[in-house]
């Protein structure tokens, strides 16, 4: 079965500060992978996506992330970071194999201090 | 618009009474999910279903139930036999294609005194 390891729990930058928030992945075929990102009490957004192609892909609000397959990896990265930009961020991976069900990390909560 | 909505957004129950969760989606998408989020555990599935009439059941379907008999609407209960019911839900939806992704509804925060 697939899984998704995000290994920071909460992430604190400087605004301005660019930012980096990982993922890892565990699945055998290959991966579609997703950025979700989710204000406090509200329901989750996509920020992009990645299924084939272009290993560095855009996604909206400024964000990016890039597949390594070599890593198992999906970071999201950014280049400045602003106030706006805090909450939590979800990576997620869909089962290509016929359920096509998302499996979720357990998220990562950014800070962003003024 | 077309989207997914949740009702209501903030549910109290006493303990040992059912609770169903409102969840509809005028997507016209196929699949529909129900997950549970706990501080620190990310979404967690509870239960799935990919078609009207059928549905299966996720990692966390204990003291769950669920109906799909529109395309459009896939109702939650909590009974009395889920032991910590206290969680922010969601549901979403999506078409059965890897390459997109899930919409989910604003969610519904249950408390259970």
């Amino acid at each position: 079965a697939q899984s998704v390891t995000q290994p920071d729990i909460h992430i604190t930058v400087s605004e301005g500060a660019s930012l980096e928030l990982r993922c890892n992945y565990s699945y055998g075929a290959t991966p579609y992978l997703f950025w979700y990102v989710q204000s406090p009490g509200q329901g989750l957004q996509l920020l992009l996506k990645y299924f084939s192609g272009d290993t560095l892909v855009q996604g909206i609000k400024g964000f990016e992330a890039e597949f390594k397959r070599s890593q198992s990896s999906f970071n999201l990265r950014k280049p400045s970071v602003h106030w706006s930009d805090a909450a939590e961020y979800f990576c997620a991976v869909v089962d290509s194999g016929g359920s096509y069900i998302p499996t979720f990390g357990r998220g990562t909560s950014l800070i962003v201090h003024p | 618009d077309g989207g997914i909505t949740q009702s209501p957004k903030y549910l109290f129950r006493k303990e040992g009474q059912n609770v169903t969760l409102s969840c509809e989606q005028n997507l016209n998408h196929d699949a529909m999910y129900w997950y549970r989020q706990d501080p620190g555990q990310g979404l967690r599935l509870i239960y799935y279903s990919q078609i009207v009439n059928d549905f299966q059941k996720g990692d966390i379907a204990e003291g769950y139930s669920v109906s799909r008999e529109k395309k459009e609407s896939f109702p939650l209960t909590v009974t009395s036999a889920q032991k910590n019911p206290t969680a922010f839900y969601l549901c979403a939806s999506s078409i059965m294609v890897a390459n997109t992704e899930a919409f989910f509804g604003q969610g519904t925060r249950l408390t259970v005194v």
